[in-house]
């Protein structure tokens, strides 16, 4: 059975930081990797999403790599800003499946 | 183009009670699931469909069945409310036609049962 953690479960940078959240799972067999992020209150925006195939993907400021045997993916966060505080998500389709298991998130919290 | 909506937004039940959460998506998409989720344990899935007619359970059906009559409509009832439905409600929307199936999601339902 497909397990996705996230660690740390929250953080806190200064502002201007580069940072590394990550996303770790047990089965390797799986089709993509979506990372979103959650507003307090509000729902799940797509940030990044890798095909199996692909080993990164970039947009603006992220950058999200995945390497399947070793069953992670991360989500790099260049120069980082107030505004990016949030819980940052990931998610997990395995292969031969419409199922996406998700991870409990990382809450970031960039200071000014 | 208003993406994935859900109705209505907040709610509170009293225990025995029914309700029906719609979802409601304009990008044409095939695939349909509703998320619960929980502080401390993310969105689990509790049901999903791959298409118009079709539905199927994920990982916490029980106390809840959807139905799929409409492409771009995907219902979720609670027949008789339980305190343990408290949760917020997202429901999220896919297509394969770029072949990554990317979910979109709703700003969730927030439920409340006494």
């Amino acid at each position: 059975k497909q397990e996705v953690t996230q660690i740390p479960a929250a953080l806190s940078v200064p502002e201007g930081e580069n940072l590394v959240l990550n996303c770790s799972f047990t089965d390797s067999a799986i089709y993509n990797l979506q990372w979103f992020r959650q507003d307090p209150g509000k729902g799940l925006t797509s940030l990044l999403l890798i095909q199996s195939s692909q080993r990164e993907q970039t947009s603006g400021r992220l950058n999200a790599s995945l390497d399947k045997s070793s069953g992670r993916s991360t989500l790099y966060i260049a120069a980082s800003q107030p505004g990016d505080s949030a819980t940052y998500l990931c998610a997990v389709r395995g292969s031969g499946t419409y199922k996406y298991i998700f991870g409990t998130g990382t809450r970031l919290k960039v200071l000014a | 183009n208003a993406g994935v909506t859900q109705t209505p937004k907040f709610r509170v039940l009293k225990t025995g009670q029914s309700m029906t959460l719609l979802c409601a998506q304009d990008m044409n998409h095939e695939y349909m699931y509703w998320y619960r989720q929980d502080p401390g344990m993310g969105l689990r899935l509790i049901h999903y469909s791959v298409g118009e007619g079709t539905t199927a359970k994920g990982e916490v059906p029980d106390g809840y069945n959807v139905s799929r009559l409409k492409k771009q409509n995907f219902l979720l009832g609670l027949e008789s409310a339980a305190p343990s439905q408290t949760s917020v409600y997202f429901c999220a929307s896919s297509s394969p036609d770029r072949g990554d199936y990317e979910q979109y999601f709703g700003p969730g339902t927030r439920l409340t049962v006494t």
